[in-house]
C-alpha cells in the first residue's frame, strides 16, 4: 500500500518554542492531506484539511495561528506548532489521499509524539 | 458522515475468527463503509472498504447487509498482532475522515 512518512517520530521541546512536523507521501502524489491529534486513551481528532497550493481548512476550535499548516507540494505537508505549551503535548498524525486512487481511502503516517516541557 | 455504533470492546481467542460489528442505520446512498485500525502508539492503518457488495482482501473480509444499515469486519484467523482499536467509518469517498471511539479488540493467547 501507499506509504506516508512523518518526521520526527518524537520531539521534546521547551515551552514557548516552535516545532515543525513533516508529512510526506513517499510513493504517491497527495492533493489532500489531513492532520489529526490524539490525546492518551482518546480517539483521533481532526484538526485541519490541507490542500496542495491553497490555505488549509481548520476544524472548529482549532487555532490556525497556533497550528500553521503548509502544503507546498504534492508530496509534503508541514504542521508547525507555534509557541508550544505543555497542553500542546500530544500525538500528531497526518494522512494523505492518493490522487491516483479513485476509492477515497486514506493512508496514515506513523505519528509524531510531541512533549512540551 | 453517517453515525456509526460499535461495541467499545471485544475479546477473541488467537487463531479464531474475529467478527467486529458496526451499525450505520442512517447511511445514505453515496456513503462507503471504511475500516481502519490503530495499534497502540501507531498511526491508523487502512483495512478495507465497500459500498454495497461484500469485499475481501489479504487482511480481512467486509460483509455489508443488503439494506446497508450494518456491516461486519471479519479477521479470519486473529493473531496477537491484531490487537488494536478498530474504527468503522461511513462517508462519501472524498470527504474528510472523522473517527469515533471504535472497538478495542483484544486477542487472547
Amino acid at each position: 500500500g501507499a506509504v506516508v512518512s512523518q518526521h520526527p517520530s518524537w520531539v521534546i521541546c521547551k515551552s514557548g518554542t516552535s516545532v515543525k512536523i513533516e508529512c510526506r507521501s513517499l510513493d504517491f502524489q497527495a492533493t489532500t492531506m489531513f492532520w489529526y491529534r490524539q490525546f492518551p486513551k482518546q480517539s483521533l481528532m481532526l484538526m485541519a484539511t490541507s490542500n496542495e497550493g491553497s490555505k488549509a481548512t481548520y476544524e472548529q476550535g482549532v487555532e490556525k495561528d497556533k497550528f500553521l499548516i503548509n502544503h507546498a507540494s504534492l508530496t509534503l505537508s508541514t504542521l508547525t506548532v507555534t509557541s508550544a505549551h505543555p497542553e500542546d503535548s500530544s500525538f500528531y498524525i497526518c494522512s494523505a489521499r492518493d490522487r491516483g486512487i479513485d476509492t477515497g481511502e486514506l493512508f496514515f503516517g506513523e505519528g509524531s509524539r510531541l512533549t512540551v516541557l | 458522515d453517517a453515525k456509526t455504533t460499535q461495541p467499545p470492546s471485544m475479546d477473541c481467542a488467537e487463531g479464531r475468527a474475529a467478527n467486529l460489528p458496526c451499525n450505520h442505520s442512517t447511511i445514505s446512498g453515496n456513503e462507503y463503509v471504511y475500516w481502519y485500525r490503530q495499534i497502540h502508539s501507531q498511526g491508523p492503518q487502512y483495512i478495507i472498504h465497500g459500498l454495497k457488495n461484500n469485499e475481501t482482501n489479504e487482511m480481512a473480509s467486509l460483509i455489508i447487509t443488503e439494506d446497508r444499515k450494518s456491516s461486519t469486519l471479519i479477521l479470519p484467523h486473529a493473531t496477537l498482532r491484531d490487537t488494536a482499536v478498530y474504527y468503522c467509518i461511513v462517508r462519501p469517498r472524498y470527504q474528510k475522515v472523522t473517527f469515533g471511539t471504535g472497538t478495542k479488540l483484544q486477542v487472547i493467547p
